[in-house]
């Protein structure tokens, strides 16, 4: 079964300032990534998906993630932290027909 | 647009009882899935469905059954809940499984006394 660890349960930026959360997955063979993000009360949302495409993605919201075959990790980062940003953000896999979900990643946003 | 509706979002049961969530998309989507979200524990998968009539285990599938008799609809059934199923439980429907995006309801609530 595939894993996914998330660095950091709970991440605090500084509105403005560079967000960075971690995700590492074991795989030997490049998975399908995912992060969701999820507020308040609500669903989750898919933010991105890596396609095998580019290693590069971005995604919406100003969220962009970098897929390293060599590190097994799929980082999200956005350059300029907004209040609105402030949620869950979860990171998974999927291998076969299920999805893995990491523990994920509480964000808060400072003003 | 509906999307994925899930009823009830809240409930509360005893050590025992019975009880069936509703999961029902618009989306003509062929894959379903129900997960429930624990604290510090993220999403883990209880059962899915690759397509109308079937059904599969997930990761935590021991004490729900789940059933696929429409394609829209994807129910999940506790016949004899206990307090270890008290979670936030959340159903999804994707087109293409593991390639798609997963479009999630809102969630239900549920405590198990």
């Amino acid at each position: 079964a595939q894993s996914v660890t998330q660095l950091g349960s709970h991440v605090s930026v500084s509105e403005g300032a560079l967000v960075l959360l971690r995700c590492n997955y074991s795989s030997s063979v490049p998975p399908y990534l995912f992060w969701y993000v999820q507020y308040p009360n609500q669903g989750l949302q898919l933010l991105l998906k890596y396609t095998s495409a580019a290693t590069l993605v971005k995604g919406i919201n100003g969220f962009e993630a970098e897929f390293k075959k060599s590190e097994t990790s799929f980082h999200l980062t956005k350059p300029s932290a907004h209040m609105s940003d402030a949620a869950e953000y979860f990171c998974a896999v999927s291998d076969r027909n299920q999805f893995y979900f990491g523990t994920g990643t509480s964000l808060t946003v400072i003003p | 647009n509906a999307g994925v509706t899930q009823t009830p979002k809240f409930r509360v049961l005893k050590t025992g009882q019975s009880m069936t969530l509703l999961c029902a998309q618009d989306m003509n989507h062929e894959y379903m899935y129900w997960y429930r979200q624990d604290p510090g524990m993220g999403l883990r998968l209880i059962h899915y469905s690759v397509g109308e009539g079937t059904t599969a285990k997930g990761e935590v599938p021991d004490g729900y059954n789940v059933s696929r008799l429409k394609k829209q609809n994807f129910l999940l059934g506790l016949e004899s809940a206990a307090p270890s199923q008290t979670s936030v439980y959340f159903c999804a429907s994707s087109t293409q499984g593991v390639r798609d995006i997963q479009y999630f309801g809102a969630g239900t609530r549920l405590s198990v006394l």
